[in-house]
């Protein structure tokens, strides 16, 4: 079964200032993807940066990026320039590949939690 | 144009109660989902639906029943409510193969007391 692990329950950084969140996963996948999301307080669950597995080249979206360790088992997200807006739950998930069974199910991390602070 | 919606947003009820939550979406995907997130924030897969048909079942307890009467819906009934199923419920669908990401609902808190 898959696991993913979040070790930071919760983080904060100052505006404008680069923050970098953490997550492991388990899996004996060869093909899959991984997720961040991103969950305000309005609870709206919204995608900030998907990865594919068999992809090498870490995936950018603005100031979002991750850095994918595909043999450490590995995805960070990094956030550049932090804005107030930023601050939200944030959940790393993996999914696995291809049809039947569970695709399409997303197995969540447990979140952490971030503060931007003026 | 809301891609994916949950109604209602909100539900206070007692215990011993049967309720239903529903679920559109209007973006042609094939499957959909329940995902339950306690009180935690922990976001934990309750059933999918590809093409009307269940394809995976989390240990869910029976009292919850999932209802498709096409693929642009996936409806949520619980029977006999109990405290421990409070909890925010987030409708999902998704494009099996094609395109991996799933649009969420904004959710739907309830409220068992």
């Amino acid at each position: 079964a898959q696991t993913v692990t979040q070790s930071q329950p919760e983080m904060s950084v100052q505006e404008a200032e680069t923050v970098t969140l953490s997550c492991t996963y388990d899996t004996s996948e060869s093909n899959y993807y991984l997720f961040w999301y991103k969950q305000p307080p309005s609870r709206q669950m919204i995608l900030v940066i998907r990865q594919e597995a068999y992809k090498q080249q870490n995936a950018t979206e603005n100031r979002f990026s991750v850095n994918f360790q595909k043999a450490a088992k590995s995805f960070s997200l990094k956030i550049s320039d932090s804005q107030l807006g930023d601050t939200a739950m944030y959940f790393c998930a993996f999914m696995k590949e291809g049809y039947g069974g569970s695709q399409g199910n997303l197995i969540f991390g447990k979140g952490t939690k971030l503060s931007v602070k003026p | 144009d809301t891609a994916v919606s949950q109604t209602p947003k909100y539900l206070v009820t007692q215990m011993g109660n049967d309720k239903s939550i529903k679920c559109e979406q209007n973006l042609g995907h094939d499957t959909m989902y329940w995902y339950k997130q306690d009180s935690k924030k922990f976001l934990k897969i309750m059933f999918s639906y590809n093409n009307k048909e269940l394809i995976i079942n989390e240990t869910v307890p029976n009292r919850f029943s999932p209802k498709s009467p096409d693929k642009a819906h996936l409806n949520l009934h619980i029977n006999s409510l109990e405290l421990g199923d409070s909890a925010v419920y987030f409708c999902a669908s998704s494009l099996l193969g094609l395109d991996t990401e799933a649009f969420f609902g904004q959710g739907t808190r309830l409220t068992v007391v």
